[in-house]
């Protein structure tokens, strides 16, 4: 298994700033990933962080918006860049340990509110 | 494409009674399917998967490919259920890359 820590837990931003989340595992972890959940809405992957190189991006996400940073094998960070309202959501990072194909764990989350 | 339906927002039920939760998926391979729970206050969490066919707290899951429906069901529901269930889909991007549908609330009455 894998515990993961996330901060913050949630926020209230304005428009137009931008807002890092940090991502701590307690082992370590090949890849690490980014998902978004907006209200009403499912998880959405924004992309795949590595370490040692760029990150992946899905369709729809773009590195000037969401730069990730991914220093090692235990943490990484997500920022969401210039934000507007339509950022508000919940942003959860998510490890897979690699033992059980598909099991993901996953933070806490993080609860964006932008004004 | 790869998609996942989760056509039910919410399912209530009382305690003892059978539980269906729907989910269909939209892939041309052939997909991995996963359960995942979120309890109150708790993390997203794996239920189950369907290539180990295994029953996890009474709930188990077929995948159907003729219906491309993955539904977990158990017999008879308990209070402590009472949960979101998201469905999930993994495809030839590998099994850490899922694909989730949005979600069904269990919620379980005594």
């Amino acid at each position: 298994s894998a515990v993961i820590s996330q901060k913050p837990s949630r926020d209230i931003c304005q428009r137009g700033t931008s807002l890092t989340i940090q991502c701590q595992v307690d082992s370590q972890v090949t890849m690490m990933f980014w998902y978004r959940q907006q209200p009403g809405q499912s998880l959405t992957l924004i992309a795949t962080a590595n370490q040692g190189s760029e990150a992946t991006y899905e369709s729809g996400f773009v590195i000037d918006k969401f730069p990730i940073s991914r220093p090692n094998l235990t943490f990484s960070t997500l920022t969401v860049s210039n934000m507007s309202p339509e950022d508000s959501s919940i942003y959860l990072c998510s490890v897979t340990p690699g033992n059980i194909p598909g099991e993901l764990f996953f933070g806490e989350g993080s609860r964006l509110t932008v004004l | 494409a790869q998609r996942v339906t989760q056509p039910e927002k919410l399912l209530s039920v009382f305690k003892g009674a059978p539980v269906e939760l729907k989910c269909n998926y939209s892939y041309s391979g052939s997909p991995e399917l996963f359960w995942y729970v979120q309890y109150s206050r708790q993390r997203l969490q794996l239920l189950l998967r369907h290539i180990s066919r295994e029953s996890i707290k009474g709930f188990t899951a077929d995948l159907n490919k003729g219906e491309t429906s993955f539904h977990l069901k158990k017999p008879f529901a308990q209070e402590e259920d009472s949960a979101m269930y998201y469905c999930a889909l993994s495809g030839n991007t590998g099994f850490q890359k899922l694909v989730f549908g949005t979600g069904t609330r269990l919620l379980v009455s005594p």
